[in-house]
C-alpha cells in the first residue's frame, strides 16, 4: 500500500511555542490531505482538510489561526500548532488521499505524532 | 460529528477465540472501512465494503454490511495475541473523506 511518512512521531514544547508536524506521501502524489486529533482512548476527529495549493478546509470549532495548515505540494503538508497551550496536547494524525496512482476511497495514515505541551 | 458508534466498546478475549464488533452508522454512505490501531500508533487499513455488498472476507477477518440497518460487524477468527488493538470503523461518503466511530479495544489474552 502507499506509504504516508509523518513527522515527528512525538514532541514536547513549552506553552507558548509553536510547533510545526510534516506529513508526507512517500510514493504517491496527494491531492488532498486530512489532519485528525485523538485523545487517549477516543476516536479520531477530523481537524481539516487540506488541498494542494489552495486554503484548507477546517471543520466546525477548529480554529484556522491556531492550526496553520500548508499544502504547497503534492505530497508535503504541514500543520503548526501556534502557541501552544496544554490542552492542545493530544494524537495528531494525518492521512493522504486521493491521487491518481490512490484510489479515491481509501486513506493513508501517518504513524501519528504524539504532542505533550508543557 | 461521528458517524460510527462500535460496540461493544472493549472486549477481552481469549487467544483461539473469534472476537465480534459491531457498528452502527446513521447516514448513507458509499463504502465502510475498518481500521485498526495499536496503542499510540497510526492506522492501518484492514478492509473496506462498499455500499452494495454484504459480505467480504480477507484473511482471518470477515466484514458484512447491512445498510438497511446501518449497520457492519468485523469478525476476528482463531484470534492472536497480536490481535490485541483498537478497532474503528469509518464511514466514507464521497471522496476521501471518512467519519470515525469511537473505536473497540480488543484484549486478546495469551
Amino acid at each position: 500500500g502507499a506509504v504516508v511518512s509523518q513527522h515527528p512521531s512525538w514532541v514536547i514544547c513549552k506553552s507558548g511555542t509553536s510547533v510545526k508536524i510534516e506529513c508526507r506521501s512517500l510514493d504517491f502524489q496527494a491531492t488532498t490531505m486530512f489532519w485528525y486529533r485523538q485523545f487517549p482512548k477516543q476516536s479520531l476527529m477530523l481537524m481539516a482538510t487540506s488541498n494542494e495549493g489552495s486554503k484548507a478546509t477546517y471543520e466546525q470549532g477548529v480554529e484556522k489561526d491556531k492550526f496553520l495548515i500548508n499544502h504547497a505540494s503534492l505530497t508535503l503538508s504541514t500543520l503548526t500548532v501556534t502557541s501552544a497551550h496544554p490542552e492542545d496536547s493530544s494524537f495528531y494524525i494525518c492521512s493522504a488521499g486521493g491521487g491518481r496512482e490512490v484510489g479515491l476511497t481509501e486513506a493513508f495514515f501517518g504513524q501519528g505524532t504524539r504532542l505533550t505541551v508543557v | 460529528s461521528q458517524q460510527g458508534e462500535e460496540d461493544p466498546q472493549a472486549l477481552s478475549i481469549q487467544e483461539g477465540e473469534n472476537a465480534t464488533m459491531n457498528c452502527s452508522y446513521k447516514t448513507s454512505i458509499n463504502n465502510l472501512q475498518w481500521y485498526r490501531q495499536n496503542s499510540g500508533r497510526g492506522l492501518v487499513h484492514l478492509i473496506l465494503i462498499r455500499s452494495n455488498e454484504r459480505e467480504k472476507h480477507s484473511g482471518r477477518l470477515r466484514v458484512t454490511l447491512d445498510t438497511s440497518k446501518k449497520s457492519s460487524s468485523l469478525l476476528i477468527t482463531a484470534s492472536r495475541a497480536a490481535d490485541t488493538a483498537s478497532y474503528f470503523c469509518a464511514t466514507n461518503s464521497g471522496y476521501s473523506t471518512l467519519t470515525f466511530g469511537k473505536g473497540t479495544m480488543l484484549l486478546v489474552s495469551p
